[in-house]
């Protein structure tokens, strides 16, 4: 079964400032998918950002951005700007492109400091 | 209601009460899922809806039931449930394969379930 590791259980940015989140996985496949979702306090958790393992150019959304290293199988999160909205549990994920599963890790939480 | 909605957002119940959690979805998806989640621990991925057709169960034990009487609601039945039981359930629809790919999953809100 695949992994998804996330090494950071939580991380801490001022507000402005840039953060970049860890995350591993392990696979043998050379298609699949992966993902970062935010789960805000009491919230419902929402896809924040998408990369599809075929895509060498890493995928951006706005103040979010990801550094996808294939052949070291890492993922990682860049949140530039970082607002106080931010603030939540960023899990990452991995999906092969068949099959209904998808690979959580066991999270980060972010705190943003005024 | 938009997007996934999940009721009760609450629930605290003694180890031999039977309640049901309930999943609805407005968004024309075809796949619903059950997840649970813990402190600390990757979401656990409990079963697997496509077009109604329970496609995968992840060991889990037979006091939780679930039900999808259609493609826009599921149901998580729970009885003599144990302490460790407790946790956050969540609900999730996507497309179906072969049409998931690397189509995201919407969650509702949770359900926080507390036994006693």
């Amino acid at each position: 079964a695949q992994t998804v590791t996330q090494s950071q259980p939580e991380m801490s940015v001022q507000e402005a400032e840039t953060v970049t989140l860890s995350c591993t996985y392990d696979t043998s496949e050379s298609d699949y998918y992966l993902f970062w979702y935010k789960q805000p306090p009491s919230r419902q958790m929402i896809l924040v950002i998408r990369q599809e393992a075929y895509k060498q150019q890493n995928a951006t959304e706005n103040r979010f951005s990801v550094n996808f290293q294939k052949a070291a199988k890492s993922f990682s999160l860049k949140i530039s700007d970082s607002q106080l909205g931010d603030a939540a549990m960023y899990f990452c994920a991995y999906k092969r492109p068949t099959g209904n599963q998808f690979y959580f890790g066991t999270g980060t939480s972010l705190t943003v400091i005024p | 209601e938009t997007g996934v909605t999940q009721t009760p957002r609450h629930l605290v119940m003694g180890m031999t009460n039977k309640k049901s959690l309930k999943c609805e979805q407005h968004l024309g998806h075809n796949a619903m899922y059950w997840y649970k989640q813990s402190a600390k621990k990757p979401l656990e991925l409990m079963f697997v809806y496509s077009l109604e057709e329970r496609v995968e169960n992840n060991s889990v034990p037979s006091r939780f039931s679930p039900e999808c009487p259609n493609s826009s609601h599921l149901f998580l039945h729970l009885h003599t449930l144990q302490p460790e039981d407790s946790a956050l359930y969540l609900c999730a629809s996507s497309y179906r394969q072969p049409f998931t790919r690397g189509n995201e999953q919407f969650f509702g809100p949770g359900t926080r379930l507390t036994v006693l």
